[in-house]
């Protein structure tokens, strides 16, 4: 079974810069969570997206945004890059919102 | 808000030794995660604990929860290098389905 799959691994960007990553969860997992590690703020949560619908939100500005697709697949996009964003992006992947989560290999974005 | 405490947050153990990391959380959860996170990858699944007085074991690491402390614990007996690697606590509250993450226990054994 694969398992959940991030892309891209890494990327570099300019500050003001817009990216948008991309997470495909395990086969037949609903809900797409996505969080974000730096060395300063730890795991910190951005939001979970199930059945195409944001169901939570953390706490971090409008520039931070995602959607989730038909498939299951989500994407995060994040405009107007700071040199703060810079981070490890990892996505988590579910059946449901209440059941164990499994993490991709992350994306690790540099803003210079 | 929920709050997540780990610790310690830096240990380094000789080989063959035992050790306890402890979680404290700061509202009522019926769900606690433990991962593992290697130097640059992402986070592996140990352990997951889902009621009062669960324990849970495999190899040389043991998790329990104790809900009413609001505490988990993960075990390491007779560490060895294979053992290296940050571990994080993350508890969903109740009727929640956010994981909100400790701040990670850097665990380094040596020969």
């Amino acid at each position: 079974k694969a398992g959940v799959t991030q892309t891209p691994r890494y990327l570099i960007k300019t500050r003001g810069q817009q990216v948008t990553l991309s997470c495909s969860p395990i086969s037949g997992h609903r809900s797409v969570s996505w969080y974000q590690q730096t060395p300063g703020q730890g795991l910190q949560f951005l939001f979970e997206y199930f059945s195409e619908t944001q169901r939570n939100k953390g706490n971090f500005p409008g520039r931070f945004s995602g959607r989730q697709f038909s498939n299951s697949r989500s994407e995060m996009n994040v405009s107007t890059l700071e040199l703060g964003d810079s981070a490890l992006y990892l996505c988590a992947s579910r059946p449901t919102s209440n059941t164990e989560a499994f993490f991709g290999q992350g994306t690790r974005l540099t803003v210079v | 808000e929920l709050k997540v405490e780990q610790n310690p947050l830096f240990l380094s153990m000789q080989e063959g030794k035992n050790y306890t990391i402890y979680c404290n959380y700061s509202t009522t959860s019926d769900r606690l995660y433990w991962y593992r996170q290697d130097p640059g990858k992402s986070l592996e699944s140990l352990f997951v604990l889902l009621s009062n007085g669960a324990v849970k074991q495999e190899g040389r690491l043991m998790a329990s929860l104790d809900t009413k402390a609001r505490l988990s614990t993960l075990h390491i007996t007779a560490a060895v290098h294979d053992l290296s690697a940050t571990y994080f606590c993350a508890v969903v509250e109740t009727s929640g389905s956010r994981l909100t993450f400790g701040e990670g226990t850097q665990l380094t054994v040596n020969p």
